[in-house]
């Protein structure tokens, strides 16, 4: 099966500074890339997502790479506020939807003001 | 308003008392899914349904069960908790094929003494 290490599992950084948080994947399979957000206490929610025939995609401050050669995916967060203090969870799967993802074991990001 | 049901978000109970964790979605969504959250191993997916009477292990269904007899229902069964499943639990569906997103209900933390 699949198998989603992701790195660092905390990272700190100071308001305005730019973070990466980067994942890798085994299934050569896998089409899909989703990333989640989950704030203290509450649910994760699913901020942005690629899949494989894109090789980066951008939402205001957040963008997604993809380098299928090498099966790594990340997350840029550009400008970052205290609003993105949360942890974040890489995902992958062959199956080109959210059925059957395997996530990542999740970065705890804190952005210091 | 759209939304993924679960009931209780928080019990503590002991070793062998059997109990079950509701999940309802109102989204008329075909799949649902089981995640456990515990600290350092992200989300792992317990079960999984793809439709009513479908159901399918995940990467850790031991000590689990699970049903689908309707759409919008997808109990969580814990038939003899033992201490290892002490976790946070999350529930969550999705359009089966469909742009990607997973839609996570709030949780239940459960406790076995």
């Amino acid at each position: 099966g699949e198998n989603v290490e992701q790195h660092p599992s905390t990272l700190s950084v100071q308001e305005g500074d730019s973070a990466v948080i980067k994942c890798t994947y085994s299934d050569s399979a896998s089409n899909y890339f989703p990333w989640y957000k989950q704030e203290l206490g509450k649910r994760p929610q699913l901020i942005i997502d690629i899949r494989s025939n894109v090789g980066e995609k951008k939402d205001q401050r957040i963008a997604v790479t993809l380098n299928k050669t090498a099966k790594h995916f990340s997350l840029h967060i550009t400008e970052t506020q205290p609003e993105d203090s949360a942890v974040y969870f890489c995902a992958a799967t062959s199956s080109g939807s959210a059925r059957q993802l395997t996530f990542g074991s999740g970065t705890q990001l804190t952005v210091l003001p | 308003e759209a939304q993924v049901t679960q009931n209780p978000r928080y019990l503590i109970t002991v070793t062998g008392k059997k109990l079950t964790v509701t999940c309802s979605q109102n989204m008329n969504h075909e799949y649902m899914s089981w995640y456990r959250q515990d600290p350092g191993l992200g989300l792992r997916q317990i079960y999984y349904s793809m439709n009513v009477e479908v159901t399918d292990k995940g990467d850790v269904p031991e000590g689990y069960k699970v049903s689908r007899k309707e759409k919008r229902n997808f109990p969580l069964i814990l038939e003899s908790p033992s201490p290892n499943q002490t976790s946070l639990y999350f529930c969550a569906s999705s359009l089966l094929l469909n742009t990607g997103e997973l839609f996570f209900g709030e949780g239940s933390r459960l406790t076995v003494l």
